[in-house]
């Protein structure tokens, strides 16, 4: 059974920094591309980042601010989000692949406030 | 980047009726591949999102058959045979072609 477990969603202040995690199951991990995605407060959902054998793309609201990763020895991937704005609050999700996201995790909320 | 528009983005329906949503891309979404990577998706209250519907119109596993995706190049449509109790929730086409991936604004399908 395929499984992701994000973590690290916090509270943190503008300006911050904040580390997220999500921990994959039930699939060959290194074969797989991998996402995060937010979704604000009653909003939409908005594509954050994704990494795959050819490398790492991510949203212009984001560029130069988070970086995804991944330890395929570990089937875990990472967002290392630097310079934290109130437009960031969201719960991220982890999802599977690269033209199908075809399993989500439940998210893990990060609040941005002063 | 490339904008999803979705129509309507609230839909009330009725049970046993079908309902219909559009989506509108604002550039082709053909890839160089051959495939048009659109995507629908579903999320109920209080749940992460869903994969239905992938490239147009392949039920993603799982997926009952009264949801069914069609369209072409900038047009797709998602519709629902027969609206059952547990198909409330909030749709989105997403296209994964190109990056940035986008999504519609979604439509909130209610009884």
């Amino acid at each position: 059974e395929v499984q992701l477990l994000e973590s690290g969603g916090n509270w943190v202040q503008p300006g911050g920094s904040l580390i997220l995690s999500c921990a994959a199951s039930g699939f060959p991990f290194r074969s797989y591309a991998m996402n995060w995605v937010r979704q604000a407060p009653g909003k939409g959902l908005e594509w954050v980042a994704t990494i795959s054998y050819t490398g790492s793309d991510y949203a212009d609201s984001v560029k130069g601010r988070f970086t995804i990763s991944r330890d395929d020895s570990k089937n875990t991937v990472h967002l290392l989000m630097h310079s934290l704005r109130a437009e960031d609050t969201a719960l991220y999700y982890c999802a599977k692949g690269l033209t199908l996201l075809d399993y989500w995790g439940q998210g893990t909320l990060v609040t941005v406030s002063s | 980047d490339i904008v999803m528009t979705q129509t309507p983005l609230s839909s009330p329906v009725t049970l046993g009726q079908p309902a219909s949503i559009s989506c509108r891309s604002s550039q082709s979404l053909v890839h160089s591949d051959g495939n048009t990577y659109l995507n629908w998706l579903q999320q109920r209250p209080g749940q992460p999102p869903r994969h239905l519907i992938y490239k147009i119109s392949d039920r993603f596993s799982g997926v009952p058959d009264r949801f069914s995706g069609s369209g072409a190049g900038t047009d797709f449509t998602l519709k629902i045979s027969r609206v059952e109790p547990e198909d409330v929730g909030v749709y989105y086409c997403m296209q994964a072609t190109h990056f940035p991936r986008t999504f519609g604004q979604g439509t909130k399908v209610e009884i």
